[in-house]
Formats: structure tokens, sequence, C-alpha cells
């Protein structure tokens, strides 16, 4: 595998449902974060992980839940989701060395998520 | 706040015909800009950047964009466009978040459509 792969790629869950959102880089990078794209909205900035560490939060609605066990890995947990919390989940990573600015992201193809 | 604002939500262009899609930016200091496209189903890929000095940038595919700052603007320009070039395409700029970290704040993107 190369670049930034999501797991899976079209999700569709119950509003009672727990899933997970999968996403892995392959360049080495220490920085990772979570987008969501919904319809006719620019891309918006939930959480982003540098070091492992959460350095953002959006004041993204607690049934969306991060985690970010290695700088390779990084997780969405989702529970209780609404309808319009349906949306394109994008992944993307980047390396963040303090003081060089660079903030040039790599992003996943993205998890399709339907929320019935 | 920074901000990046795409005026054309959408632009229907012929093969072959010159390409421009405006971007116009919002930020107090020297802005870090770019430019990524976005195919239908997958994820955005990076055409280009400007962070300082030649104010003409190439990308790839074939792309270059111009930044000035007395208008605030990076456009995006092809002088011949492909059928391939059909995609969403978003403008970002860099910020500086309340963490000392940096991520992206994007445009609401421009559709281009490719006649034959």
């Amino acid at each position: 595998e190369t670049g930034v792969t999501q797991t899976p790629r079209h999700l569709v869950m119950g509003m009672t449902n727990k899933k997970s959102l999968k996403c892995e880089q392959h360049l080495g990078h220490n920085a990772m974060y979570w987008y969501k794209q919904s319809a006719k909205k620019p891309l918006e900035l939930m959480f982003v992980y540098s070091l492992e560490e959460r350095v953002e939060n959006n004041s993204v609605p607690s049934r969306f839940s991060p985690e970010c066990p290695n700088s390779s890995h990084l997780f969405l947990h989702l529970h209780t989701l609404q309808p319009e919390d349906s949306a394109l989940y994008l992944c993307a990573s980047s390396q963040d060395n303090e003081g060089f600015i660079d903030n040039e992201q790599f992003f996943g193809p993205g998890t399709r998520l339907t929320v019935l | 706040a920074q901000s990046v604002t795409q005026p054309d939500i959408h632009i229907t262009v012929s093969e072959g015909a010159s390409l421009e899609l405006r971007c116009n930016y919002s930020y107090g200091a020297t802005p870090y800009l770019f430019w990524y496209v976005q195919s239908p189903g997958q994820g955005l890929q990076l055409l280009l950047k400007y962070f300082s000095g030649d104010t003409l940038v190439q990308g790839i595919k074939g792309f270059e964009a111009e930044f000035k700052r007395s208008q605030s603007s990076f456009n995006l320009r092809k002088p011949s466009v492909h059928w391939s070039d059909a995609a969403e395409y978003f403008c970002a700029v860099d910020r500086l978040l309340d963490t000392g970290r940096r991520a992206l704040t994007f445009g609401s993107g421009t559709r281009l459509q490719v006649q034959p």
C-alpha cells in the first residue's frame, strides 16, 4: 500500500449503530487529519493529530470520537449518528515540522457514509 | 480570520480551450496557498502550492497559478483543457491554529465540466 488508505470506502449505518472508520498513512508523516465533506459545503476540518496528540477539535459533536494509536493510524469512532452526518469523510496526513511552513496534505480516497 | 472564496461554483469549457479558475483569500500575513483537485469518488490531490518567491507557480498536469498580492488572488490556469480535467477544484490557504499547529482552510470548490 502507498499513500493514504481508508476503509471502508462505503458505509451505511442506522442511527443506533456503532461503527469505526480507519485511516492509514504509509508516508512516514507525523500529523493526521479528519475532514467532513458534505454536498455544497466546504471541507470542514474535524480533528488534527500531531505526534499522536490531538491538537485541534473543531467543535465536533461527541458522537464522533477520534483515536490515534500511533503516527500511521487514525480512527473515527461513530455512535448514535444523525442523518445529517451523512457525508464523505476524508483523512489526510502531513509532516508537521514545527517552525517549518509546508502544510502539504496528502488525502485518502474517503469513506462515503450514509446514516439512515 | 483566514478565508478562501471561489466565486464560480460550476464552469463548463470546451476541450482544448483555456481555463482560469478564480480564488480569493483573506489572510493577514503572507499566505501559503494551495490548489487541489478531486475526481469523482476520490480524495484530493495536490496540483501546486505557493510559499514564496516567484509568483507564477507551475504544477502537475500542465496547471499553473499566479499569486497576486494586490488582488488577494491565486487563480489557477491551464492553456488547453483535456476531457480528463473534469473534476472539482479546491483552493486552500494555510493557517495557524491556536495550538500553534497549522491547518488548511478550503474554499467551497469549483466543479469543472469539459465539453467535447
